[in-house]
């Protein structure tokens, strides 16, 4: 079956603009988790959404945001870039069920500029 | 609350010898554990998990890791390297009670020299 989707791969983005990443999640899975990963901060918990719920939240600013449709596709939205928010955004699908595994998607390298 | 600490940013073995990356974790209760595996430019692909039941675990590519309650260890490692396997290691723990909410150690770079 298709693995976690993530559009664009890459973006080249502006100080002060905004910025939109997408996640399909493999089909039947309904928790989507992002994370941020950059060389200095490593891998940081981001949000979880689950049936359109935000259910858990990282210690992130509210330039970052995110959202989930009914079909489990999610959205995660930065607003006002900053240098500092470039970096890898991953995405991770999972069953809801317990001892199950996530599976992540490759990634959309950000850039701000 | 959580976190987890991986020992030497880097290592570096030659092919064929054994392979350890070590993982220490901290946390009230015992979490789920995973080992991920990172290659340039990609995602993270799931080595092995933890989460009850014996505490050797094997998991693909011939990597096994064994959960320590009372080291509050779970290290990686398989007998012998091949050069495929060199890439960056995440350790990971997650709550038994907030399950899809990892949290990762700083990550292990493994290179094999042939």
């Amino acid at each position: 079956k298709a693995g976690v989707t993530q559009t664009p791969r890459y973006l080249i983005k502006t100080r002060g603009q905004q910025v939109t990443l997408s996640c399909s999640p493999i089909s039947g899975h309904r928790s989507v988790s992002w994370y941020q990963q950059t060389p200095g901060q490593g891998l940081q918990f981001l949000f979880e959404y689950f049936s359109e719920t935000q259910r858990n939240k990282g210690n992130f600013p509210g330039r970052f945001s995110g959202r989930q449709f009914s079909n489990s596709r999610s959205e995660m939205n930065v607003s006002t870039l900053e240098l500092g928010d470039s970096a890898l955004y991953l995405c991770a699908s999972s069953l809801v069920e317990m001892n199950t595994e996530a599976f992540f998607g490759q990634g959309t390298r950000l850039t701000v500029v | 609350a959580q976190s987890v600490t991986q020992l030497g940013s880097h290592v570096s073995v030659s092919e064929g010898a054994l392979v350890l990356l070590r993982c220490n974790y901290s946390s009230s209760v015992p979490p789920y554990l995973f080992w991920y595996v990172q290659y340039p430019n990609q995602g993270l692909q799931l080595l092995l998990k933890y989460t009850t039941g014996a505490t050797l675990v094997k998991g693909i590519n011939g990597f096994e890791a064994e959960f320590k309650k009372s080291e509050t260890s779970f290290h990686l490692t398989k007998p012998s390297a091949h050069m495929s396997d060199a890439a960056e290691y995440f350790c990971a723990v997650s709550a038994r009670d907030n399950f899809n909410k990892f949290y990762f150690g700083s990550g292990t770079k493994l290179n094999v020299k042939p």
